[in-house]
């Protein structure tokens, strides 16, 4: 398997623009999540899904953000509008039940 | 939601060295992974040991469950070894979500 494919893995967007990050996971896993790092806050989980359904979004920032999981091997999460305090590398992971969570290699999104 | 303390927060080692990281969690958990953030960002996954001990190389893993806590250590360090060391765990319960500590920074010179 090739691992949780991330796409893009750098974007560098205007204020106010739209942003959708891309997210494949491992075939087989059932949970999926997409996290944010940042150097202030270090890294925080957005939101999770079992089974393709979005289990808990406690850690979305705001109605900007929103993610879905239309199928078993694509995610995606979008920012509309996108703002300079979005700016951070979004992980997307993957884990069969509890068991090894594997990670993407991230889009570093910048927001100028 | 469960805490996950990392120290020490950083460590500046001589090529060669020994050195051990400490993983330390306020509750009983159902997974505990160790991951390598390298200088180019990607976490790579060094351990699932949610109790035990690993070896893995120059690498090895203990995790007391029932004490909290987990320790990495690394043997004959290497320049390859830098970068940021992250534990992270979910409790046991119901909840998958996996809380990550604020890592250790390893610093390894030649």
């Amino acid at each position: 398997d090739a691992g949780v494919i991330q796409s893009p893995r750098h974007e560098v967007t205007e204020m106010g623009q739209e942003v959708t990050l891309r997210c494949k996971p491992i075939s087989g896993h059932d949970y999926l999540f997409w996290y944010r790092q940042t150097m202030m806050r270090g890294l925080e989980l957005l939101i999770y899904f079992n089974n393709n359904v979005p289990i808990d979004d406690s850690g979305m920032p705001e109605d900007r953000f929103s993610a879905k999981m239309p199928n078993a091997s694509f995610s995606t999460l979008k920012i509309q509008p996108s703002e300079p305090r979005d700016s951070a590398v979004y992980f997307c992971a993957s884990s069969f039940r509890s068991y090894e969570a594997f990670f993407g290699q991230g889009t570093r999104l910048t927001v100028v | 939601g469960i805490q996950v303390e990392q120290s020490p927060p950083d460590l500046i080692l001589q090529e060669g060295a020994n050195s051990t990281l400490r993983c330390n969690f306020s509750d009983s958990v159902n997974n505990l992974q160790w991951f390598h953030q390298n200088p180019w960002g990607q976490l790579i996954n060094l351990f699932y040991i949610p109790s035990g001990t690993k070896q893995n190389g120059r690498l090895s893993a203990t995790t007391v469950a029932t004490e909290r806590y987990s320790l990495l250590y690394i043997s004959s360090s290497q320049t390859t070894d830098s970068g940021v060391y992250f534990c992270a765990v979910n409790r046991l319960s119901n909840d998958y979500k996996l809380s990550f500590g604020a890592g250790t920074t390893v610093t390894v010179r030649a």
